[in-house]
């Protein structure tokens, strides 16, 4: 079984500063994909970057990059230069390429500091 | 802008009513999920169908959940009867063939109370 772990409940920042969030999973699976998912207070899941597990450059979007160690078994969320709409939930979910079933860690709430 | 619709956005029942919720998938999406979240659980998969049929729903409570994709633009999470514990919100998401990113709908927030 796959298990997703953000160990962060809470953390706070402030504006257009730098943020990590963690997350670990367990898997012995060898191709599978990262993502990470924001929910605001609105509820909506909204995407914020993914990575393909074969691929050893780490993923950016914008202000939001990973840290992809696939060895440690890690994936962390950078965010850079904090902005007040980045404050959420923030999900880790981890995918395999056979099933499309995602596995979601219990989240972290990011609240960023004006 | 292509989006993941639910319906209804909220519903309130008292227990042994049944509810319905309804998810219409982005248009081409073939791989429909239901999940469910609550603040002791988190996010739960209930239930996922491609192209229609159902492929997992070992997530779901047998007794009183089911689920169906009767056409290619609708799917639909029914309750019967529903109890307390089902109060959380649901979300629908879908997918593309060879894609692998979900999107997500807005969610119904269920409340029986």
């Amino acid at each position: 079984a796959q298990t997703v772990t953000q160990s962060q409940p809470e953390m706070s920042v402030q504006e257009a500063e730098t943020v990590t969030l963690s997350c670990t999973y367990d898997t012995s699976e060898n191709n599978y994909y990262l993502f990470w998912y924001k929910q605001p207070p609105s509820r909506q899941m909204i995407l914020v970057i993914r990575q393909e597990a074969y691929k050893q450059q780490n993923a950016t979007e914008n202000r939001f990059s990973v840290n992809f160690q696939k060895a440690a078994k890690s994936f962390s969320l950078k965010i850079s230069d904090s902005q007040l709409g980045d404050t959420a939930m923030y999900f880790c979910a981890f995918m395999r390429v056979t099933g499309n079933q995602f596995y979601f860690g219990t989240g972290t709430s990011l609240t960023v500091i004006p | 802008d292509a989006r993941v619709t639910q319906t209804p956005r909220h519903k309130v029942t008292e227990m042994g009513q049944e509810v319905t919720m309804r998810c219409q998938p982005i248009l081409g999406h073939n791989t429909v999920f239901w999940y469910r979240q609550t603040m002791m659980q988190g996010l739960e998969l209930l239930a996922y169908f491609r192209n229609r049929a159902p492929l997992d729903d070992s997530g779901m409570p047998k007794d009183r959940f089911s689920a169906e994709m009767p056409d290619a633009t609708l799917a639909t999470l029914k309750i019967q009867p529903s109890e307390p514990r089902d109060s959380a919100v649901y979300f629908c998401a879908s997918a593309q063939a060879g894609v692998y990113e979900q999107y997500f709908g807005p969610g119904t927030r269920l409340t029986v109370t």
